[in-house]
């Protein structure tokens, strides 16, 4: 079956440490997106990246970084630069703007 | 940016009672997408709506957009415990190369 793969679904980071979010999606999109969901904040939109070793920042990129290698793969990196990382962190990814969003099954992410 | 208010922010409403959801836009809104989603869980796509006027149906939930395109509304009819969740309205704001806005949810209990 064809879909999104987030791991891990829980992840710890220690003070000063980067941790890598893993983004695997075998629906041959080729745009993909990062989100940020906090209680009561909707989501918010980290980076996306339309096309292979191409990608743009979105509205909270900061303390983030993404690399796009592959077009099934787009892992994201939380940095020690991030000081609120602790959060429920969703991929996505669509065949073409304007078609609807296929989302993975997220990645909470806290801090030690 | 577009904005996008959701209402009620939490809803209680006994098994078997209708209920509705609203999304409303500060621009007018080139997509409108419903999801739905498990606590702690992926996003799960409902319905998509384009047109002013327009109106979709699955099972007992009905999406509609006004003629202007900027306020959405989400129908449950006969509500049941397996329709409790969070519901998320996304914007198309313009091209979808960045993406989907979102509001920022309404979580729905259903009360047996």
């Amino acid at each position: 079956d064809g879909g999104i793969t987030q791991s891990p679904k829980y992840l710890f980071r220690k003070e000063g440490q980067n941790v890598t979010l893993s983004c695997e999606q075998n629906l041959n999109h080729d745009a993909m997106y990062w989100y940020r969901q906090d209680p009561g904040q909707g989501l918010r939109l980290i980076y996306y990246s339309q096309i292979v070793n191409d990608f743009q920042k979105g509205d909270i990129a900061e303390g983030y970084s993404v690399s796009r290698e592959k077009k099934e793969s787009f892992p994201l990196t939380v940095t020690s630069a991030q000081k609120n990382p602790t959060a429920f962190y969703l991929c996505a990814s669509t065949r073409a703007p304007n078609e609807k969003l296929f989302f993975g099954s997220g990645t909470q992410l806290s801090v030690l | 940016s577009q904005e996008l208010e959701q209402s009620p922010q939490s809803l209680i409403v006994q098994e078997g009672k209708n209920l509705t959801i609203n999304c409303t836009s500060s621009k007018t809104l080139y997509g409108l997408y419903w999801y739905k989603q498990k606590y702690g869980e992926g996003l799960i796509f409902l319905m998509m709506l384009q047109k002013g006027g327009e109106e979709k149906s699955h099972e007992k939930i009905t999406a509609k957009l006004d003629e202007k395109k900027q306020q959405s509304s989400l129908h449950i009819t006969a509500s049941q415990p397996s329709h409790a969740g969070i519901y998320l309205c996304g914007a198309d704001t313009g091209g979808g190369a960045d993406g989907l806005t979102f509001g920022k949810g309404t979580h729905l209990i259903i009360q047996p």
